[in-house]
């Protein structure tokens, strides 16, 4: 069974500054999706970046971008110029397509905790 | 946004009694999921669907069921609430050609 692991629970930065998290899964397969969500306090899950497996380059989106390692099983994401916005639980999840039965599962982290500090 | 509500967004509710949540699209995607989050677990999967009347069990269905009667509705439905369903509920809808979740803004159930 896949499994996904945020081995950071809270993580703090201050503004304007750089900041990774990390995420790394375990599976067997070799055709998969990963994601990163965002829930800032509002508790909206927000999508904030997703890679495919089979895809080399690392997905980018502003300030935002991942650092995807296949063979390591690692995607961390990585914010750039940290925004007091950006402070949020970030979750990452997996997500293996089964075109034969027409099921995606979703396999979620249990989230990592950021703070911006001013 | 992706047009999702969820309906109640509170509820408190005693132990025993039945409680529906209930999922609304207005995006017409094929697969709907119904997850509960708790501190420490992150969003587990309790059911999800893929199609009208295709539903199938997550990792922690036990206490719930699901329905799912027309494209833009999917029911959750616990039939004898327990304190430890007390939690906050999402909805999600996807659709195959992109695979990427949207999430309704969640439902926090308490159960007393």
């Amino acid at each position: 069974a896949q499994t996904v692991t945020q081995s950071q629970p809270e993580m703090s930065v201050q503004e304007a500054e750089t900041v990774t998290l990390s995420c790394t899964y375990d599976t067997s397969e070799n055709n998969y999706y990963l994601f990163w969500y965002k829930q800032p306090p509002s508790r909206q899950m927000i999508l904030v970046i997703r890679q495919e497996a089979y895809k080399q380059q690392n997905a980018t989106e502003n300030r935002f971008s991942v650092n995807f390692q296949k063979a390591a099983k690692s995607f961390s994401l990585k914010i750039s110029d940290s925004q007091l916005g950006d402070t949020a639980m970030y979750f990452c999840a997996f997500m293996k397509p089964n075109p034969t039965s027409g099921t995606y599962k979703y396999i979620f982290g249990t989230g990592t905790r950021l703070k911006v500090l001013a | 946004d992706a047009g999702i509500t969820q309906s109640p967004r509170h509820k408190v509710t005693e132990t025993g009694t039945p409680v529906t949540l209930r999922c609304h699209q207005t995006e017409n995607h094929r697969y709907m999921y119904w997850y509960r989050q708790d501190p420490g677990h992150g969003l587990r999967l309790i059911h999800y669907s893929y199609g009208v009347k295709d539903t199938d069990k997550g990792e922690v269905s036990d206490g719930y069921s699901v329905s799912r009667s027309k494209t833009e509705d999917f029911l959750l439905t616990l039939e004898s609430a327990t304190s430890s369903q007390t939690s906050v509920y999402f909805c999600a809808i996807s659709e195959s050609n992109s695979y990427e979740q949207y999430f309704g803004p969640g439902t926090r159930l308490t159960v007393t």
